[in-house]
């Protein structure tokens, strides 16, 4: 049968919708921040990363968002393309003695024409 | 730049083989990562190295697994003797600065 795997939630919106994908991290410790993409078949991608004595990045049609009092993160595409569908990570940096970054389970985004 | 290189990009083999895969991190960068991906587990570090030297290898499964780092333009994660339960896609990720790593196409491993 079918292995159970980890079940990733999944957004799907319509081409030039605006998207917000949210993450919640886990250590309030943590001082920096990345988005990943990642395409099928080929390694995760870096969009925009975060540090946290900021609340607000933005790059090229994303923006990124931290809520420190929440240990919540999340990132907005703005007019989303079919090209933007992929799974889409959220990573913290934690010290453990060493700078190790965590990566969240991830979000698929499903975009439409 | 290249970015972050890795061969073979799939493997297929059988129980019981060893396994090598590689990994040429971007130049000038002196961090290098080794990931593992999988359904069940997402995506897990099972090593880094510093300029060279092993840092953090507490991901390492088990003794099967073992890596290296001979020189600042190579490495290596060897599995042997390879289980079906290994298989998985392996990625090896560099940084300059610690912080934003960037990720190499990934190799597929199958073990049958």
């Amino acid at each position: 049968g079918e292995s159970v795997g980890l079940h990733l939630p999944t957004l799907s919106v319509q081409e030039g919708d605006n998207s917000i994908i949210n993450c919640a991290y886990s250590n309030s410790a943590s001082d920096y921040f990345i988005w990943y993409k990642q395409e099928s078949g080929k390694g995760p991608q870096f969009i925009i990363d975060i540090r946290s004595n900021m609340d607000k990045r933005q790059g090229q049609r994303v923006t990124v968002l931290l809520n420190k009092t929440v240990k919540h993160l999340s990132l907005q595409i703005a007019a989303t393309q079919p090209g933007d569908s992929a799974v889409y990570f959220c990573a913290e940096n934690i010290w453990t003695g060493f700078q190790k970054l965590v990566f969240g389970t991830g979000t698929r985004l499903l975009v439409s024409p | 730049d290249a970015g972050v290189i890795q061969s073979p990009r799939h493997e297929v083999t059988e129980m019981g083989q060893e396994v090598t895969l590689r990994c040429k991190p971007i130049s000038g960068h002196d961090y290098l990562f080794w990931y593992r991906q999988t359904m069940m587990r997402g995506l897990e570090l099972l090593i880094y190295f510093n300029n060279n030297v092993p840092i953090d290898d507490s991901g390492m499964p088990e003794d099967r697994f073992s890596a290296k780092m001979p020189n600042a333009s190579f490495s290596t994660l060897k599995i042997q003797p390879s289980e079906p339960r290994d298989s998985a896609v392996y990625f090896c990720a560099s940084t300059r600065d610690g912080n934003t790593q960037y990720f190499g196409p990934g190799t597929r491993l199958t073990v049958l």
